[in-house]
């Protein structure tokens, strides 16, 4: 299976300022079929991105990913306080799919 | 608007069983995957396996095979997930996903959730 690691564990940043997260792969995602997800404590996680690159229905365009192969990063602009919460890689290219063990932010 | 709702809470006793139901309206259940999804408390996700209501075959991690039975009733639109032999480990809040952009057996990615079920494994 693939082994995905999202680095770093913890990201302590500031309102307004630009967060990079990212997601490696141990083999190549076939097709970059590589998601990202926001969790907020006590919530469901909510898909950000798919295919990489795609933004997902509502999800404001300060949100980008980015990648391929088996290097992936997760680009949030400009950080609003209702970003900070844990985020999660996927991918889904084969079974079984797999998850990264998480990256939270933190407010500064 | 696809909404998946679960069943409540469950307390188990280590060694027994506990089925967990996930209720689909909004959109076509059917040709839809369904996947369930844990995260044991404080950890991270972990994808369980998946199944295809029209063709009804389940496809399961390696780790869970012969615990889990995932199962789908398209006339009443929705999908169980039945794990045996609990254990300790096994607390964990399960999710169902509706899976999409994937070809089966693959789980695809994952736009709708339940809300989870908290299921506790105690003596």
């Amino acid at each position: 299976e693939i082994v995905l690691t999202q680095s770093p564990g913890t990201l302590s940043l500031s309102p307004g300022e630009r967060a990079t997260l990212s997601c490696r792969a141990s083999q190549s995602v076939s097709s970059s079929y590589l998601a990202w997800y926001q969790q907020k404590p006590g919530q469901a996680p909510r898909l950000l991105i798919y295919g990489a690159s795609s933004r997902a229905t509502g999800i404001p365009d300060r949100f980008s990913g980015s990648g391929s192969g088996t290097d992936f990063t997760l680009t949030i602009s400009r950080l609003e306080p209702e970003d900070f919460a844990v985020y999660y890689c996927q991918q889904y290219g084969s079974s079984p799919g797999t998850f990264g063990q998480g990256t939270r932010l933190e407010i500064k | 608007q696809v909404q998946l709702v679960q069943s409540g809470a469950e307390v188990k006793k280590p060694g027994s069983s506990v089925k967990v139901s996930c209720k689909a309206s909004g959109g076509t259940f059917s040709s839809y995957a369904i996947s369930w999804v844990r995260q044991a408390p404080g950890q991270g996700l972990e994808w369980m396996g998946g199944i295809i209501p029209i063709f009804g075959t389940a496809n399961y991690a390696q780790k869970f095979q012969g615990r889990v039975t995932i199962t789908a009733d398209e006339s009443t639109s929705t999908a169980y997930m039945e794990l045996s032999s609990l254990r300790s480990e096994d607390t964990a809040v399960y999710y169902c996903a509706r899976g999409v952009g994937g070809s089966f057996p693959e789980p695809g990615y994952f736009d709708y959730w339940g809300q989870g079920t908290l299921v506790t494994v105690s003596s």
